[in-house]
């Protein structure tokens, strides 16, 4: 079966452009999350979606993120306009809700100078 | 907030040595899970725990659920080279579905 997939797996992008993360979430799987990665802050939850729907956002740093899940099989991150503290590793999850193992995506590797 | 720490940060072992890492949540936990990390890798399920009290193994890795479900442990009986990487412990925030996961702990196995 296919994991988590996540693209772009690298992007470097200039301070002030938009970036967009995508995931495509296991099939089947109800619960999905957004999670950043630093040596700083470690790993942070972001937001995440029950049946598409987002619960709980509080960890999205400011407005310049947003998140969306339009349905089912695909979620977006979006940065804009992006920072150079932005730069980190961003893990898609996902999770059947009766089986609690939250499987990460291989990570998108954001670079912003 | 719910926080989730775990010592030590970092920690170097000669192969064949053992290794533990410690994990104290500031709430009470439903459960506890475990996850690995290879460098340059994501984040992987070893294993949960619910019960208070509760000890699993899994060949050398030994997992243990404090009996107030605050803290939990993880101990690796002589350490191999296949061992290195980043140890998170993850518990949910009390009534949700939003794991919170530990400040890790870094693993180095010397050959």
């Amino acid at each position: 079966d296919a994991g988590v997939i996540q693209s772009p797996r690298h992007e470097v992008t200039e301070m002030g452009q938009e970036v967009t993360l995508r995931c495509k979430p296991i099939s089947g799987h109800d619960y999905l999350f957004w999670y950043r990665q630093t040596m700083m802050r470690g790993l942070e939850l972001l937001i995440y979606f029950n049946n598409n729907v987002p619960i709980d956002d509080s960890g999205m740093p400011e407005d310049r993120f947003s998140a969306k899940m339009p349905n089912a099989s695909f979620s977006t991150l979006k940065i804009q306009p992006s920072e150079p503290r932005d730069s980190a590793v961003y893990f898609c999850a996902s999770s059947l809700s009766s089986g609690n193992t939250i499987y990460f995506g291989e990570g998108s590797w954001l670079t912003v100078v | 907030g719910q926080q989730v720490m775990q010592i030590p940060q970092y920690q170097h072992v000669q192969e064949g040595e053992d290794f533990t890492t410690y994990c104290n949540s500031s709430t009470t936990l439903s459960n506890i899970q475990w996850y690995k990390q290879r460098p340059g890798g994501h984040p992987v399920f070893l294993i949960q725990l619910v019960k208070s009290g509760e000890v699993k193994k899994q060949k050398r890795l030994t997992f243990q659920f404090g009996e107030a479900k605050k803290n939990s442990s993880l101990h690796i009986t002589a350490t191999q080279t296949t061992d290195v990487g980043t140890y998170f412990c993850a518990g949910p925030t009390s009534g949700t579905y939003k794991y919170i996961f530990g400040t890790g702990t870094r693993l180095k196995v010397l050959a």
